[in-house]
């Protein structure tokens, strides 16, 4: 069964730095969505993307962040300098045109420190 | 906006019991879709249940069977004869109509702890 497939399960990383979160989505998904999930607490939108832009963000999408499609598989998301509150766990997401199910990576834990 | 209220934040039952989790949403869309999610200490989250607005048959998936009522705008969810598995935190959702851009907004979630 295809699925969403993120790499790496687990960074850690120095605060300060840049980190980038990829995410592999099913192929003929053509919607992207990044989620954050800071332990304990919910799942929070990030960014959408569609048709090689972004559709919507949330205030949490500041100018530290941005995605990318760069080669037509992969998707990524980049925190340019991370903060320790940015340690959460995120979540790729991908859905295909007409259905409204989107399907869930497995998550990658980032760790600031 | 769309909002999703979980009210129990955690639930404690013994195996067999049976346990229904609250989901309360808000949306002034008229096309919405519904999801639950359960979030196993492993850290993934997994799809349950969707359901669109215009459908408010009630589902039943073997131990687990949701209750759809759009006139008090719950979705609640019941598990029968729970599991020492079925410990993990659950989270109900909400996507706005898919031509926009479907993002989910997520519940609070409510932490199953199910004791042998």
């Amino acid at each position: 069964e295809p699925e969403v497939t993120q790499t790496p399960s687990h960074q850690v990383t120095q605060m300060g730095q840049e980190v980038i979160l990829r995410c592999v989505p099913i192929s003929n998904h053509l919607y992207f969505y990044w989620y954050r999930q800071i332990l304990g607490q919910k799942v929070e939108f990030l960014v959408s993307f569609y048709n090689n832009e972004i559709s919507e963000k949330s205030e949490i999408f500041d100018d530290q962040f941005s995605v990318e499609r760069p080669d037509g598989s992969n998707f990524t998301l980049k925190i340019r300098s991370t903060k320790l509150e940015d340690s959460a766990m995120y979540f790729c997401a991908s859905r295909k045109q007409g259905i409204t199910e989107a399907f869930f990576g497995q998550g990658t834990r980032l760790t600031v420190v | 906006a769309q909002k999703v209220t979980q009210a129990q934040t955690e639930i404690s039952v013994v195996e067999k019991e049976d346990v229904t989790l609250d989901c309360v949403y808000e949306t002034r869309d008229t096309t919405y879709y519904l999801f639950w999610y359960k979030q196993p200490p492993s850290g993934e989250l997994v799809f349950l249940i969707r359901r669109n607005s215009f459908d408010e048959q009630n589902e039943i998936s073997g131990r687990y069977s949701w209750n759809f009522q759009k006139s008090t705008s719950s979705f609640n969810f019941t598990i029968t004869a729970s599991q020492v598995v079925d410990s993990a935190v659950y989270f109900c959702a909400l996507s706005e109509e898919m031509g926009n851009a479907g993002k989910s907004t997520f519940g609070d979630g409510t932490t199953l702890t199910v004791k042998p």
